[in-house]
């Protein structure tokens, strides 16, 4: 049974350009999180998706913005590149948009770093 | 707002020795508390988790927690560690929006095991 697998695993851009993270959720859920975890810092949460579309979203500027496809897979976009975007980026999928019982299960991340 | 405070940003344990992570939040109701565990180059791994009942709670890998209403806290403790239990430590919680997903985690403790 994978996990939560996220690609790429490193990620090297230049500021001003545009990325695109990857994460495919657990077999049989169908809750997307994204996660921002700079150097030193706890995890802070994006936003959420669920049935293709953004359910709460964090304290994020427009320049971040996602997708959920409908095998439940999602992607997270980040225009205009900060050197402050540099961080661990984390997906995290489960069950139960409307609970906590069903726990996150998070990928190992993709590490973004802007030059 | 919720907030969660891990006062100690780093701890050093002999092996064998008995380990206390403490953690504080902030919530106006009955939370939503989780310890998730972080290893190097590695997404999180929840430990345990609160939501109600009994305060003290057993979880993975020998850990357990206690939830203190009267002191705000929810600290981490296991008898004896391990070398293996070296790792980055988070507690989060759940930001009572009653919708899953969105976690409000602390600033982390790294733990050092001595041999």
């Amino acid at each position: 049974d994978a996990g939560v697998t996220q690609s790429p695993t490193h990620l090297i851009k230049t500021r001003g350009q545009q990325v695109t993270l990857r994460c495919s959720p657990k077999s049989g859920h169908d809750t997307v999180s994204w996660y921002q975890q700079a150097l030193g810092q706890g995890p802070q949460f994006i936003f959420q998706y669920y049935e293709e579309e953004e359910r709460q979203r964090g304290n994020f500027p427009d320049r971040f913005s996602g997708h959920q496809f409908p095998n439940y897979s999602s992607e997270l976009n980040v225009n205009a590149l900060l050197l402050g975007d540099s961080a661990l980026y984390l997906c995290a999928s489960s069950l139960d948009l409307l609970s906590y019982n069903s726990p996150l299960h998070f990928g190992n991340g993709t590490r973004l770093t802007v030059t | 707002a919720q907030s969660v405070t891990q006062p100690d940003i780093h701890i050093t344990v002999s092996e064998g020795a008995s380990l206390e992570l403490r953690c504080n939040y902030s919530y106006g109701a009955t939370p939503y508390l989780f310890w998730y565990v972080q290893s190097p180059g590695q997404g999180l791994q929840l430990l345990l988790k609160y939501f109600s009942g009994d305060t003290l709670v057993q979880g993975i890998k020998g850990f357990e927690a206690e939830f203190k209403r009267s002191q705000s806290s929810f600290n981490l403790r296991k008898p004896s560690v391990h070398w293996s239990d070296a790792a980055e430590y988070f507690c989060a919680v759940g930001d009572g929006s009653n919708q899953g997903g969105k976690l409000i985690f602390g600033q982390g403790t790294e733990l050092s095991v001595k041999p």
